[in-house]
């Protein structure tokens, strides 16, 4: 089975500027979640998804950031403008079962 | 938020020897689960145990959950040098779509 796909796998941009990350969950997994680790702590989640419905994003910063999961598939994360604080691992992880989960990669945000 | 509180923040040990990490959680939860992260990678799921459950166990991985305490401990028999990682107790409170919320995490070093 093909796991969680993330790209970029690393990102450097400058304060201000706007960035896209994507996912591409395993296959028939309905539930989508994206997290941010900030070095030295546990991921917090940013949202969840359930097909291409929002179930939790109360944690997200919205007046910067956005999450969209078009058709239920494949998903992608913006910041828009990015902060220095926003430097993190995005991780994206999908769950068939609501109990496993199967995590990427992650993407290494470096905000400059 | 964090949930999970994880004890020690770091613990270095020589192969051979056992691991103990400690996990204290503040809210009712439907299962607890440990996962692993090796630097610069994604997490991987190491073991699930539910709340009516007391102890698990999987190869050397041994895990225990006191409901009445909201902690739980894993055990890493007969460490490996491979072992060295991130350790982090994540937990799906009931209010919050069965989302994981993580500690942050134990980093375990051992040394040959």
């Amino acid at each position: 089975e093909a796991g969680v796909a993330q790209s970029p796998r690393y990102k450097i941009i400058e304060k201000r500027q706007s960035v896209a990350f994507w996912c591409n969950p395993i296959s028939g997994h309905a539930t989508l979640y994206w997290y941010q680790q900030i070095l030295g702590q546990g991921p917090k989640l940013l949202i969840q998804f359930q097909n291409n419905g929002v179930v939790d994003d109360s944690q997200l910063p919205k007046d910067r950031f956005s999450a969209e999961r078009l058709k239920g598939v494949d998903s992608t994360l913006k910041i828009q403008p990015a902060k220095l604080e926003d430097s993190a691992v995005y991780l994206c992880a999908s769950s068939l079962d609501l109990e496993l989960y199967t995590f990427g990669s992650g993407t290494r945000l470096t905000v400059v | 938020s964090q949930q999970g509180e994880e004890d020690p923040q770091a613990l270095s040990i020589q192969e051979g020897e056992n691991a103990t990490m400690n996990c204290s959680y503040k809210t009712s939860i439907n299962n607890l689960q440990w996962y692993r992260q090796n630097s610069g990678r994604g997490l991987v799921h190491l073991i699930l145990i539910r709340s009516n459950e007391r102890e698990k166990h999987s190869g050397r991985l041994r895990v225990t959950l006191d409901t009445s305490k909201k902690s739980s401990s894993l055990l890493i028999t007969a460490s490996r040098a491979a072992d060295t990682a991130s350790y982090f107790c994540a937990t799906d409170a009931l209010n919050s779509g069965y989302a994981l919320n993580f500690g942050k995490g134990t980093s375990l070093l051992v040394t040959p």
